[in-house]
């Protein structure tokens, strides 16, 4: 199985603040690597596919970066809206598919 | 817009099967190339895949479920299922239903992502 590992596991962050989250891969995925954010008490929704391709209607300040085993998401400025997890998924080699362990960014 | 909507018991008895169905609005489970999911989330935790179903029937499992999971496709109502047997508290979750969308690349490869989920139903495993 691919382990997706995600860095940090939890930042405090501002609004307004450029903030950036790491996904490692245990092996080369390419790009096949996606993106979701999580409210509470919600499901999961896609932000970036393919590493860095914006899913439809999801804000710009969302940028996703990366090829092989290393990838970022980049939240360009903060908005209150955006304090949620955040998790990374591959689907290069499945089954099965993986997800990183989610990186919460809560409000400093 | 397809909207997906989890069903089933609340809770469920250990060494029990969890029997949970999925019911699909707004398009066909059949036509398309998409694959339809489950996946699991314990209290805290992050996400667990447990499985997918293709239009045409074929399944996937995560091996670490394998031999206890059976998704299946019921076409005359919309819908796909998950029984899960042999259940233990470790079972306890929240389980999300997912339709896989996709997208093809310049080379023709499909690229598969989450696109649409269920809202979640928490299963809890206890006697």
């Amino acid at each position: 199985d691919i382990q997706m590992t995600q860095s940090p596991s939890s930042l405090s962050a501002s609004v307004g603040d450029r903030v950036t989250i790491t996904c490692r891969a245990s092996q080369n995925i390419i790009n096949y690597l996606n993106w979701y954010q999580q409210k509470p008490r919600k499901a999961p929704t896609l932000l970036i596919y393919a590493a860095s391709r914006l899913h439809a209607g999801v804000p710009s300040r969302f940028s996703g970066s990366g090829s092989g085993t290393g990838f970022t998401l980049t939240i360009s400025s903060l908005q209150p809206e955006d304090f949620a997890t955040y998790f990374c998924q591959q689907t290069y080699s499945t089954p099965p598919i993986t997800f990183g362990g989610g990186t919460k960014v809560e409000i400093k | 817009q397809v909207q997906l909507q989890e069903s089933g018991p609340g809770l469920v008895k250990p060494s029990q099967t969890l029997p949970l169905t999925c019911t699909v609005s707004g398009g066909s489970i059949s036509s398309g190339s998409y694959y339809w999911s489950w996946i699991r989330q314990p209290a805290g935790k992050g996400l667990e895949w447990i499985g997918r179903l293709y239009t045409s029937g074929s399944t996937n499992y995560n091996p670490s479920l394998k031999s206890r999971v059976t998704i299946s496709l019921d076409t005359s109502k919309n819908q796909f299922s998950l029984q899960l047997s042999s259940v233990t508290a470790a079972d306890t979750a929240v389980y999300y239903c997912a339709r896989e969308g996709y997208y093809r690349d310049s080379s023709g490869y499909f690229r598969y992502y989450f696109d649409y989920w269920g809202q979640g139903i928490l299963v809890t495993v206890s006697s």
